[in-house]
């Protein structure tokens, strides 16, 4: 079974400026794909980003992008020129590629405030 | 528009009521999924549907029940035998493998 591990419940930051969330995962697999996915007040779940596990290149989103490191099973998102629509829950998604089922499996959130 | 809709936003239930929560798809995705959401926590899969007339349980399926009779349409059921049915619920659908879309969600309360 696979876990997903987001170590940071708060964090805020100022607008403009950047930060970054954390996020593990635990997975015997190698095939795979990593998201992130915010939730605004709203409660809409919006995908923001999304990394294949074969892709060295760490894919970026206009203002975000992600680190991966496959063998430290470790997927940070960065946000860059932070805005106050930024505010949300992030959640960090794990989705294996074998069998049939393609499931996602989250972590727990981190709720992030932007200041102004 | 192309997207996902789910109805009512917020729906109310007293307790040992059958409710059944709607979800339609114009985006002509062949799965779909259902997620409970708890405060503080992340998604947790209820069922999924790959293909029209089949499904599979996810990790919490006890006290739900689904149907797939149309592509479009992966309605939930909440059972009375559901001991804790108060959460916001959560519908999907995708082109698999890729990334998930998630409509707006219901809000259900149970009384």
């Amino acid at each position: 079974a696979q876990t997903v591990t987001q170590s940071q419940p708060e964090m805020s930051v100022q607008e403009a400026e950047t930060v970054t969330l954390s996020c593990t995962y635990d997975t015997s697999e190698n095939n795979y794909y990593l998201f992130w996915y915010k939730q605004p007040p709203s409660r809409q779940m919006i995908l923001v980003i999304r990394q294949e596990a074969y892709k060295q290149q760490n894919a970026t989103e206009n203002r975000f992008s992600v680190n991966f490191q496959k063998a430290a099973k470790s997927f940070s998102l960065k946000i860059s020129d932070s805005q106050l629509g930024d505010t949300a829950m992030y959640f960090c998604a794990f989705m294996k590629l074998s069998g049939s089922a393609r499931q996602l499996t989250f972590g727990s959130g981190t709720q992030l405030t932007v200041l102004p | 528009d192309g997207g996902i809709t789910q109805s009512p936003k917020y729906l109310f239930r007293k307790e040992g009521q059958n409710v059944t929560l709607s979800c339609e798809q114009n985006l002509n995705h062949d799965a779909m999924y259902w997620y409970r959401q708890d405060p503080g926590q992340g998604l947790r899969l209820i069922y999924y549907s790959q293909i029209v007339n089949d499904f599979q349980k996810g990790d919490i399926a006890e006290g739900y029940s689904v149907s797939r009779e149309k592509k479009e349409s992966f309605p939930l059921t909440v059972t009375s035998a559901q001991k804790n049915p108060t959460a916001f619920y959560l519908c999907a659908s995708s082109i698999a493998p890729y990334e998930q879309y998630f409509g707006p969600g219901t809000r259900l309360t149970v009384t």
